[in-house]
């Protein structure tokens, strides 16, 4: 049973580009949370897809966008890259039953914006 | 202030000892995650509490949802429990806010 996958691993652009990040969440999982995690920081809540709407989101602006497709795996696009966008991109994914599930994390993808 | 506060930033300690992480939040819950994040980025979840205490192995978590705090517990530490270790909580059904973390060093 595949956990949750992201890619690319490493990603480095360059201020004013775009950039997409894939997730493909944990079998069985409906549900996927995306994260940015500044160097030394904890993570901090993007948003979040379910049935291919976004549920909630955090304190980003509107250059952070999001997909889920049928299958629910998600997408995140960044556009018009700030240096302050260099992170750790965490996706999260999780079973949505109308309480707290675990959310089960994936490797990450590491971005730096040049 | 950070909604989610976190003792001691960086800990080492030597093989053996017994470990406390705390976890402290100013805003209302309905539960707890304890995570560990390793170097390279990976996240698993140790536990999720909403009241009481849990227990794995070396590990034990607990919770006062009174005093708005938790712990994280680590008996007989091994250098394999180096990491970061990180307290998040719930708002709502699903968003969870996280702790800056604590860096954990077991010396050999």
């Amino acid at each position: 049973d595949a956990g949750v996958t992201q890619s690319p691993t490493h990603l480095i652009k360059t201020r004013g580009q775009q950039v997409t990040l894939r997730c493909s969440p944990k079998s069985g999982h409906d549900t996927v949370s995306w994260y940015q995690q500044a160097l030394g920081q904890g993570p901090q809540f993007i948003f979040q897809y379910y049935e291919e709407e976004e549920r909630q989101r955090g304190n980003f602006p509107d250059r952070f966008s999001g997909h889920q497709f049928p299958n629910y795996s998600s997408e995140l696009n960044v556009n018009a890259l700030l240096l302050g966008d260099s992170a750790l991109y965490l996706c999260a994914s999780s079973l949505v039953q109308g309480h707290q599930e675990t959310q089960y994390f994936g490797p990450g993808t590491r971005l730096l914006v040049l | 202030k950070n909604e989610v506060e976190q003792s001691p930033q960086n800990l080492t300690a030597q093989e053996g000892e017994f470990i406390t992480i705390n976890c402290s939040y100013s805003v209302g819950i309905s539960a707890l995650h304890w995570l560990q994040q390793h170097p390279g980025g990976g996240i698993v979840s140790l536990f999720m509490l909403s009241s009481g205490k849990k227990k794995h192995g070396r590990l034990i978590a607990t919770i006062n949802i009174q005093e708005k705090h938790s712990s994280l517990h680590i008996t007989a530490s091994h250098p394999r429990d180096s990491a970061v270790y990180i307290c998040a909580v719930f708002q709502g059904a699903q968003k969870l806010v996280f702790g800056q973390g604590t860096r954990l060093t077991i010396n050999p």
